[in-house]
């Protein structure tokens, strides 16, 4: 089973602040998506990494694929409180298109 | 343009009934994903559709769970007889192509369901 393991599961910061998530595997992915997900509602893609050592950034957010293709991270700076959700990590596992998701970092950002 | 559309949002039902979900995919988009999402487990996926076929059911819990997709634009989750374990929240989510490299996922809002 390939399994995604993000850490840490809970992160509550200042605004402001700078934080990092991390999603980690003992596989190798083809690919890595970010999503975040707000309460009440369905996850939202952010990106999509490809390339082993791979930085894509998005305004204050910034994804990192390791060069083994193993492992992301994703950074955030400066912190707001739009920024509070629930970060997944998702790779596409085995089969074609079958998408698995880590368990996910809950990140809240207090004003 | 419209994303995956999902009713109920919310259900409340009594142990034994039967519940169906539903889901409307986005226009043009061939592949429609089940996944079912619990504070214990996270997302979970259930059952994934390609060009209306079932692809893979392996998430499936149990037989009192089953889905279809009779067409490309709609698809049913039915839960029968539903336990308080099946609680949950459900989406539906589709991609645009058959899956590719990358498999980005368009999921709708959810149906959140209680089982009492």
């Amino acid at each position: 089973t390939q399994l995604l393991e993000q850490s840490p599961q809970f992160l509550s910061i200042q605004e402001g602040e700078n934080l990092t998530v991390y999603c980690n595997s003992s596989s190798v992915f083809s690919s890595l998506q970010w999503y975040r997900q707000e309460p009440g509602e369905g996850p939202v893609l952010l990106v999509t990494v490809v390339t082993g050592g791979e930085v894509k950034k998005l305004k204050r957010l910034t994804f990192q694929f390791g060069d083994a293709r193993k492992d992301s991270s994703l950074h955030i700076t400066a912190a707001q409180p739009g920024d509070t959700g629930l970060y997944l990590c998702a790779a596409l596992s085995g089969g074609y298109n079958k998408l698995i998701f880590g368990a996910g970092t809950r990140l809240a950002v207090h004003p | 343009d419209a994303g995956v559309i999902q009713s109920p949002r919310h259900e409340v039902t009594e142990m034994g009934q039967e519940v169906t979900l539903r889901c409307k995919p986005i226009s043009g988009h061939n592949s429609l994903f089940w996944y079912r999402q619990t504070m214990m487990r996270g997302l979970e996926l259930l059952i994934y559709f390609n060009n209306n076929v079932p692809i893979d059911d392996s998430g499936m819990p149990e037989d009192r769970f089953s889905a279809k997709m009779p067409n490309a634009s709609f698809s049913t989750l039915k839960i029968q007889p539903s336990e308080p374990r099946d609680s949950a929240v459900y989406f539906c989510a589709s991609s645009p192509r058959g899956g590719g490299r990358t498999g980005e996922l368009f999921f709708g809002e959810g149906s959140r369901l209680t089982v009492l």
